[in-house]
């Protein structure tokens, strides 16, 4: 089964803080490509940075970056210079087979001023 | 508004009534997907289209529930004879041209059912 794995249910920071998201997850696909999600509240989920798998170098969208380890099979999401906009729940999602995604159980991401 | 767009936004049925959901994606996208959320939990998938063709269904909870994308454009989600188990929130997420596990998924705001 493929799954992914957010250990972490809640977070909290302060503004102008960095706070990093983590997940592993367990795939058979060769090829593919890993996501973090983001659901503010009553609002409708959208992507906040992809990586593509066979690419070591770990991307990053301005103030977000991912910590791809392959081999661990981690993807962890850094949030830098967090925002009180940022508070969502952050969901990490993998290939889920049927050509679609899993995703984890998220993590809910408070910022306070 | 050029989004995924969801209705209704809320549901409450009563056990054993029939529901059905709407979703009108973003217009060209080709691909649509129907993901039911619990409290807690992340979106689960259900099924998915290509254009008017389902291609999975094996993952609909029950034969209680089916999908229809009938032009290829909109989609419904029927529920038949509803359950208290089946309150929860539904996805409705679209795609362009490329499996949503190689591209950017855009979702809409879900239908909230609560069943009781």
């Amino acid at each position: 089964a493929q799954t992914v794995t957010q250990s972490q249910p809640e977070m909290s920071v302060q503004e102008a803080e960095t706070v990093t998201l983590s997940c592993t997850y367990d795939t058979s696909e060769s090829n593919y490509y890993l996501f973090w999600y983001k659901q503010p509240p009553s609002r409708q989920m959208i992507l906040v940075i992809r990586q593509e798998a066979y690419k070591q170098q770990n991307a990053t969208e301005n103030r977000f970056s991912v910590n791809f380890q392959k081999a661990a099979k981690s993807f962890s999401l850094k949030i830098s210079d967090s925002q009180l906009g940022d508070t969502a729940m952050y969901f990490c999602a993998s290939p889920g087979g049927y050509s679609t995604l899993t995703f984890g159980k998220g993590t809910m991401l408070l910022v306070s001023p | 508004d050029t989004g995924v767009s969801q209705n209704p936004r809320h549901k409450i049925t009563k056990r054993g009534q029939n529901v059905t959901f709407r979703c009108d994606p973003i217009s060209e996208h080709n691909r649509l997907y129907w993901y039911r959320q619990t409290l807690g939990q992340g979106p689960e998938f259900l099924t998915y289209f290509q254009n008017e063709a389902q291609l999975e269904k094996s993952r609909l909870l029950s034969d209680r529930f089916s999908a229809e994308r009938p032009k290829g454009s909109f989609s419904t989600l029927e529920i038949q004879r509803t359950e208290q188990g089946d309150s929860a929130m539904y996805l409705c997420a679209s795609s362009l041209g490329q499996a949503l596990m190689n591209t950017e998924a855009f979702f809409g705001q879900g239908t909230r059912l609560t069943v009781v």
